[in-house]
């Protein structure tokens, strides 16, 4: 079966780094997604990784190992407002998204 | 404002009532696509619309149905609700482009409670 696995919660203080890591098996791969959920909100997308390596966009970075099947979303700088859940998901070989549970992140002062 | 409009934004429905979530965009994307988010998992697919006058069935598709009449509406009805129904539904549509990013963009969603 296709299975996305991520922590449930993970809690950060304000102005650190944190890694939210994401580990994926399914049949084939077209690319994997994140998205910030805020509660009671939709979920927005953050970043999409083809190819493996490192992908950075301001305060957030995104690191993709096909061979492995992993993927991490590193924060920086956190602030309050990065309280959220974040959803990691996979492209299959039939483009069908597939979803993990999400993180939700709970940032400290 | 582009985006995704959903309509009720939340429910409380009797059990064996039809029931209809109503989703619009005006970002003239080909597809469209309904979910639901349940506590503990992940969004799952109910049904998708890779264009107008098309649909599909996504991975939990019994007990709903869609249509997809025009490009900007893609109504998702309950024909006769259950409690195993009750949950968050989100419509989302993309530019459908099968390679690329195609990237999802979520309306606010619909809490529907089914007692």
């Amino acid at each position: 079966g296709q299975n996305i696995d991520q922590p449930t919660e993970m809690t950060a203080t304000e102005g650190a780094i944190v890694q939210i890591n994401c580990t994926y098996q399914t049949s084939g791969f077209n690319g994997l997604f994140w998205y910030q959920q805020h509660a009671g909100e939709a979920p927005t997308f953050l970043s999409y990784n083809v190819l493996d390596g490192l992908e950075e966009k301001g305060r957030f970075s995104s690191f993709l190992s096909r061979s492995k099947g992993y993927s991490y979303l590193l924060l920086k700088e956190l602030q309050m407002k990065d309280s959220a859940s974040y959803l990691c998901a996979v492209k299959d070989s039939n483009y069908q998204l597939i979803w993990g549970a999400g993180t939700k992140l709970i940032i400290k002062p | 404002i582009a985006g995704i409009t959903q309509a009720p934004t939340s429910q409380i429905l009797a059990a064996g009532r039809r029931m209809t979530l109503r989703c619009t965009q005006d970002m003239r994307h080909n597809a469209m696509y309904w979910y639901r988010q349940d506590l503990g998992l992940g969004l799952r697919l109910i049904h998708y619309s890779n264009t107008a006058g098309t649909t599909g069935k996504g991975e939990v598709p019994d007990g709903y149905s869609v249509s997809r009449a025009n490009t900007d509406d893609f109504p998702l009805t309950l024909a006769s609700a259950v409690p195993s129904q009750t949950s968050v539904y989100f419509c989302a549509s993309s530019d459908g482009q099968s390679g690329g990013a195609n990237v999802l963009t979520f309306g606010a969603g619909s809490r529907l409670t089914v007692l």
